[in-house]
Parts: C-alpha cells; structure tokens; sequence
C-alpha cells in the first residue's frame, strides 16, 4: 500500500534551536519527494521538491535530504523563528509505471511544528 | 501578484442545500485541483482538471461536482448528498500534472461548516 508516514506528530522547540522532521515513504514507483509548510488556516507552501537523484536540497533555513533506499526523508529547520510555527507537510509523488504523465500524490499527516519564545 | 483566490473563505451549509466554491488563478496553469483537509489527516483529492472542459475523479468524488469552461476557473459544488461536508477545501494549480516536477500552488481555502 502506497503510504506517507511522518514523525513526530507534533513538536514543540524553543526559539534558536534546531530540529528535525521525519518523512517515511512506501510509494512506487517514486518519482518526486515534496516538502510543504502550512500556516495555520491558509494553504500550502512549496518549501522543496526532490527527485530521485537528489540528496540534500535546501531553502534559506531549511534543508531537505532523500534516501532513495531507505525511502526516508527529513526536513531540518535551523535556528528556528517564531514564525516556523506551522504544520509541515510531506508528499510524494507516484509515477505510473508505464511511464506517462499520468501519476498520483500521496500526502503525509503532517507534523505540527510549534516554537515558543 | 500571480496566485490562486478561493472564495468565500468561510461558508455555512444548511441541511438539503448545494453549495459552490470558488477558486480562480492567475498563472495561467493548465492543471487544477480540489482537495479536502479534515484534522489529523492528509489531503485528499476531490476532482482535478489537466485542461478545459476536462476533469476527472479524484479518491473522494462522490457528492461533489466540478465544471471548468475558463482555463483561469474551477470552481466546487458540494451537493446535498455529501454528508459530512464539514471540512478546509483546498484549491491548487500547477503548470503540469501534479506528479511532475513543478509544485502546486495553493489557496488559502474555504472552511465549510453544517448549519
């Protein structure tokens, strides 16, 4: 079964630390690895998309890394800011297997980032 | 600024009536999307459209409906015999299928509650 498992559920970290966000994937066939943030009440936010052949891909404060093998990605948020406060979003993309355009995401729960003063 | 409206942001449904969402982009993406968000879960997709006058079935199809006769347009009925319709609706676009390369770009949704 295609499935999208991040961990953990929600975090709470103090402003100026690090922290990491798990992604644990069991789609095939892979074609691309998505990293969104939500803030509370608004829409999603592209914060990376990675493909097969990438390992690390950051964005400002933010760094994605993808094991193609292990089928494992982490998001890892340096010297949080308040405004990091948000659900961040993992998805992954299936490509068909006969190679076409046609395909299908799966969307991860998401994890509940909250950064206290 | 290029991006997606959705409209109204908050919208109340009394029992038998069919509602409609709107959702308008200015990217000129071919590709549209629906999406349901209930807490503690992941999205879900609703219907999609990869060109005009064209969509399909997403994994939760059924109580909804879906037209695009403008390319910049897709807008969302909820019908009557959704039943538990209470729930964020997203709107997406993006300049090729979902599953390619490009990211989609969101909305900031409808909050859709039961009267």
């Amino acid at each position: 079964k295609n499935q999208v498992e991040q961990s953990p559920q929600s975090l709470i970290i103090l402003e100026g630390k690090n922290c990491t966000l798990q992604c644990n994937y069991t789609v095939s066939p892979f074609s691309n690895l998505r990293w969104y943030k939500q803030d509370t009440g608004r829409g999603p936010v592209s914060l990376t998309i990675m493909t097969f052949s990438e390992n690390t891909k950051s964005n400002g404060r933010y760094t994605a890394t993808l094991d193609a093998d292990t089928k494992q990605s982490s998001l890892h948020i340096t010297a949080s800011q308040l405004s990091d406060s948000a659900s961040y979003i993992c998805v992954v993309s299936q490509r068909r297997y006969y190679g076409g355009s046609q395909g299908n995401l799966i969307f991860g729960k998401g994890t509940k980032l909250s950064v206290k003063p | 600024d290029g991006g997606i409206t959705q409209s109204p942001k908050y919208l109340f449904r009394k029992e038998g009536q069919n509602v409609t969402l709107s959702c308008e982009q200015n990217l000129n993406h071919d590709a549209m999307y629906w999406y349901r968000q209930d807490p503690g879960q992941g999205l879900r997709l609703i219907y999609y459209s990869q060109i005009v006058n064209d969509f399909q079935k997403g994994d939760i199809a059924e109580g909804y409906s879906v037209s695009r006769e403008k390319k910049e347009s897709f807008p969302l009925t909820v019908t009557s015999a959704q039943k538990n319709p209470t729930a964020f609706y997203l709107c997406a676009s993006s300049n090729e299928g979902a599953w390619g390369n490009q990211p989609q770009h969101f909305g900031d949704g409808t909050r859709l509650s039961i009267l």
